[in-house]
């Protein structure tokens, strides 16, 4: 059963827009939340994350969102790029996972149209 | 910079040959992963280690096994190669084992088994 999803397979905006991307969860053991971003033929690259002690965390044009109560986390992208077009994985960690482990979504392809 | 490295970016393999893929990071990481990624469910975990010659099962270590004689590398083997174990497998190390601990990922071996 996929603990960790990312309902969207891919994602089209255009250049100066905001991106969404979300991401659902099962276990409501999870307490850390991750978003890695993955370019072609390169492994994924840490993005951002947030504690479940927080409902926002922000670093620059990305800002990641947490909803416990509805067990979702999203990740937004403002202003968007083209160099943001990528495959966005969220990851979530915590007891329910082992604290050592991360528990990865199915990805989500953003593209952004120049 | 962290770097990690896999010996191969592409690999074709026959079915019941034993293969070897390796992985060598550079930054004295204690932590060690195996993960392979396949289209619709994401990045799954197969093995991981957290000391020279200490390892754990992940989410699915059926048909794997892993070696670590040395801090900086860690070996995937794939006993009996097998069609279903044609994927994109990303080695990983990171400083911690908590989830606050980013994981530096390799650019993945693209292994085709026939």
């Amino acid at each position: 059963d996929q603990q960790v999803k990312q309902n969207s397979p891919s994602l089209s905006v255009q250049e100066g827009r905001i991106s969404i991307l979300n991401c659902d969860y099962t276990n409501s053991m999870f307490d850390y939340f991750l978003w890695y971003k993955k370019y072609p033929a390169e492994g994924p690259t840490f993005l951002i994350s947030i504690s479940s002690i927080k409902d926002k965390n922000e670093d620059g044009r990305f800002t990641v969102f947490l909803n416990k109560s509805a067990k979702h986390l999203s990740l937004h992208i403002v202003p968007s790029q083209p160099g943001d077009s990528a495959v966005y994985f969220c990851a979530a960690s915590g007891m329910g996972s082992g604290t050592y482990k991360y528990i990865f979504g199915t990805g989500t392809r953003l593209k952004v149209l120049a | 910079d962290v770097k990690v490295t896999q010996s191969s970016r592409y690999l074709v393999k026959r079915t019941g040959e034993k293969v070897f893929l390796e992985c060598v990071q550079d930054m004295d990481h204690e932590n060690m992963f195996w993960y392979r990624q396949d289209p619709g469910l994401g990045l799954r975990l197969i093995y991981f280690s957290y000391d020279v010659k200490m390892k754990e099962k992940g989410d699915i270590p059926e048909g794997y096994s892993v070696s670590r004689e040395k801090k900086e590398r860690f070996s995937l083997i794939l006993e009996s190669a097998s069609t279903n174990q044609t994927s994109m497998y990303l080695c990983a190390s990171s400083d911690g084992l908590a989830a606050r601990y980013e994981q530096y990922f390799g650019p993945g071996t693209r292994l085709t088994v026939t």
